[in-house]
């Protein structure tokens, strides 16, 4: 299987400020990589796929990079509707088991 | 508007099985790949099984694999996983999800259901 390691694990920040979350394979997904949002009590949402490319009607604010074995997700401002645990997600077809990292909760300073 | 609906979650005991549905509509079921992911409670997201439009391919995580067994009537726009010998691990909400574009399982789930709750205690 193919391990995802999330970096941190939670993060405290502040409305405004710009927040990168890390995320490293065990060995190269190519681009093949997912970022999601989720909120207590809700299903998961998609914002990045392809490791930079942003799903329709999320911010702008949102961005993804990598490729290989390490990537990051970006919020350049971050907003209140933001807080909330954040999730990669490899999709390698040479995996047979599309892994999710452990997750990265942003909560307030 | 597309929804995906899911049920049969419930307390089980350990050892026993359990039958989840999805129930999908706003988009051509059979158009695309579909997935099963779970959360137990607290803890982070773990993908379980995922199956192609025609079901010719169906993949597992190690933790369900011989236990487990996804399905699909494209006729019936339905999702299911059958899980047997269940353990007090697999307590966990169970939610159905949609690939983003592909017929095969190969990519992200772009829409998701709310999910649905079992629970395995004697």
């Amino acid at each position: 299987d193919i391990q995802m390691t999330q970096s941190p694990s939670t993060l405290s920040a502040s409305v405004g400020d710009r927040v990168t979350i890390t995320c490293r394979a065990s060995q190269s997904i190519d681009s093949w990589l997912a970022w999601y949002q989720q909120k207590p009590g809700k299903a998961p949402k998609l914002l990045i796929y392809k490791a930079s490319n942003l799903e329709s009607g999320v911010p702008s604010r949102f961005s993804g990079s990598g490729s290989g074995t390490e990537f990051t997700l970006t919020i350049s401002s971050l907003q209140p509707d933001d807080f909330a645990t954040y999730y990669c997600q490899q999709y390698n077809s040479y995996s047979y088991a599309y892994t999710f990292g452990q997750g990265t909760k942003v909560d307030i300073k | 508007e597309v929804q995906l609906v899911e049920f049969g979650g419930a307390l089980v005991q350990p050892g026993r099985s359990l039958r989840l549905s999805c129930a999908v509509s706003g988009f051509t079921f059979d158009d695309y790949a579909m997935y099963w992911v779970r959360q137990a409670p607290g803890k982070g997201l773990e993908w379980v099984s995922g199956i192609s439009w025609d079901s010719l391919r169906r993949t597992y995580a190690d933790s369900v694999k011989g236990r487990f067994t996804i399905s699909r009537d494209n006729a019936k726009n339905s999702l299911y996983l059958q899980m047997s010998s269940l353990r007090a691990e697999d307590s966990a909400m169970y939610y159905c999800a949609k690939d983003r574009t592909s017929a095969h399982p190969d990519g992200p789930g772009d829409y998701w259901g709310q999910g649905t709750l079992v629970t395995v205690s004697s």
